[in-house]
């Protein structure tokens, strides 16, 4: 399967504690995203990497959240001090970023639930 | 006000059924994607347009850039339709902006046989 990957694909914690995400994006691709969905909405912007930069980030992204890209690879996503409002699936998309307008190719998301 | 809104919110068809679902949007855009979620989470892209018309299959996407409106059809619907259907559009503002989507709420379509 040469998509997008995310791991875990479900997640459990509890108020407080740490959680971390991953994202593998096809290959090829220079631009990564990261998106978060609550139940009942569209997805909303986090943050986004060419390559290894991070270039732009949400003001949902807290200081409790970090992302990284370290090799312009795979992407991680942590969320610190987790908080029930977290509770949401988190998507990440990939593209080939060589237009503007470039499709982007979702992953299957991972789903939090802090209790 | 959203910058992005889809009506319905909720569909209802008969197998056999031709359905609209629209998209309204209120800033300039570089790109308007149509994209479908099945119940799961998984995010498949229908269509990416920037003007005129696009057809695949049973889905046509039209654009009018004038207006700041598009519209999903899906001809001779079927069950297997049933899913999320999400409008976004991609802003044509410069520097490093343009790479977000920002999305519709999503319109939850049920065919029912």
């Amino acid at each position: 399967d040469t998509g997008v990957s995310q791991d875990p694909r479900h997640k459990i914690t509890k108020r407080g504690q740490n959680v971390t995400f991953r994202c593998d994006p096809i290959s090829e691709h220079n631009r990564l995203y990261w998106y978060r969905q609550t139940l009942g909405q569209g997805p909303e912007f986090l943050t986004y990497f060419q390559n290894e930069a991070q270039l732009e980030k949400s003001r949902l992204l807290s200081d409790r959240f970090s992302a990284e890209r370290p090799k312009g690879s795979f992407s991680t996503l942590e969320i610190q001090r987790t908080e029930q409002g977290d509770s949401a699936m988190y998507l990440c998309a990939s593209s080939l970023g060589v237009r503007r307008t470039d499709t982007q190719y979702f992953g299957p998301g991972t789903r939090l639930t802090v209790l | 006000k959203n910058e992005v809104e889809q009506s319905p919110q909720n569909l209802t068809a008969q197998e056999g059924e031709f359905i609209t679902i629209n998209c309204s949007y209120s800033v300039g855009i570089s790109a308007l994607h149509w994209l479908q979620q099945h119940p799961g989470g998984g995010i498949v892209s229908l269509f990416m347009l920037s003007s005129g018309k696009k057809k695949h299959g049973r889905l046509i996407a039209t654009i009018n850039i004038q207006e700041k409106h598009s519209s999903l059809h899906i001809t001779a619907s079927h069950p297997r339709d049933s899913a999320v259907y999400i409008c976004a559009v991609r802003s044509n503002a410069g520097g490093t902006s343009y790479g977000k989507l920002t999305f519709g709420q999503g319109t939850i379509l049920t065919v029912h046989p």
